[in-house]
């Protein structure tokens, strides 16, 4: 079975630049979270849905992170625009009903210069 | 306020060695989940384990075991017979019962030389 699916694995842009992150979750998964890791924060929950309704984006670091999931099997997570603060790896993870577990994808990272 | 502690930041053993890795967890709540997950150099985040609070069994999964103690508040995870490719970031994370959060530790990094 597919994994939760990322792209792009890696994605360099310039500082003002929009960036989209893209992730799909495990087929039959409820559950979907954005995480960001960072080497002075660790490892941050961003947002995170249910049944393609988001529940809590407190997480959310300001106005130029945007997250949404239109359907069951996709969402993105959108930052513009971007600043190099924003440099990190994000991972996407999807969560089944009825398991309290969370399986993660490979993760993007992305530099902004 | 919940948090996890990994006060561990890197471990480095020689291949063969047994390895312990410390988590320690703070909650008021009496229903809760604990997991752990590697993440090796190729970055990705591997699910190993999860136990709930109700059970204080230990469990072993080949070189792999955990030790949950509700008295201490730990959650520990031992590596018997450590390989290099146990080489690795290993995190423990918390969630509560009836919130889909995961609070991450620091992580500890495991060197296992050859």
């Amino acid at each position: 079975d597919a994994g939760v699916i990322q792209s792009p694995r890696h994605e360099v842009t310039e500082m003002g630049q929009e960036v989209t992150l893209r992730c799909k979750p495990i087929s039959g998964h409820n559950s979907l979270f954005w995480y960001r890791q960072t080497m002075m924060r660790g490892l941050e929950l961003l947002i995170y849905f249910n049944n393609n309704v988001p529940i809590d984006d407190s997480g959310m670091p300001e106005d130029r992170f945007s997250a949404k999931m239109p359907n069951a099997s996709f969402s993105t997570l959108k930052i513009q625009p971007s600043e190099p603060r924003d440099s990190a790896v994000y991972f996407c993870a999807s969560r089944p009903r009825q398991e309290n577990i969370q399986y993660f994808g490979a993760g993007t990272r992305l530099s902004v210069l | 306020a919940q948090k996890v502690t990994q006060a561990q930041t890197e471990i480095s053993v020689v291949e063969k060695e047994d390895v312990t890795l410390d988590c320690v967890y703070e909650t008021r709540d009496t229903t809760y989940y604990l997991f752990w997950y590697k993440q090796p150099p190729s970055g990705e985040l591997v699910f190993l384990i999860r136990r709930n609070s109700f059970d204080e069994q230990n469990e072993i999964s080949g070189r792999y075991s955990w030790n949950f103690q509700k008295s201490t508040s730990s959650f520990n995870f031992t590596i018997t017979a450590s390989q290099v490719v146990d080489s690795a970031v290993y995190f423990c994370a918390l969630s509560l019962y009836n919130t889909d959060k995961l609070i991450f530790g620091t992580g500890t990094r495991l060197q296992v030389f050859p």
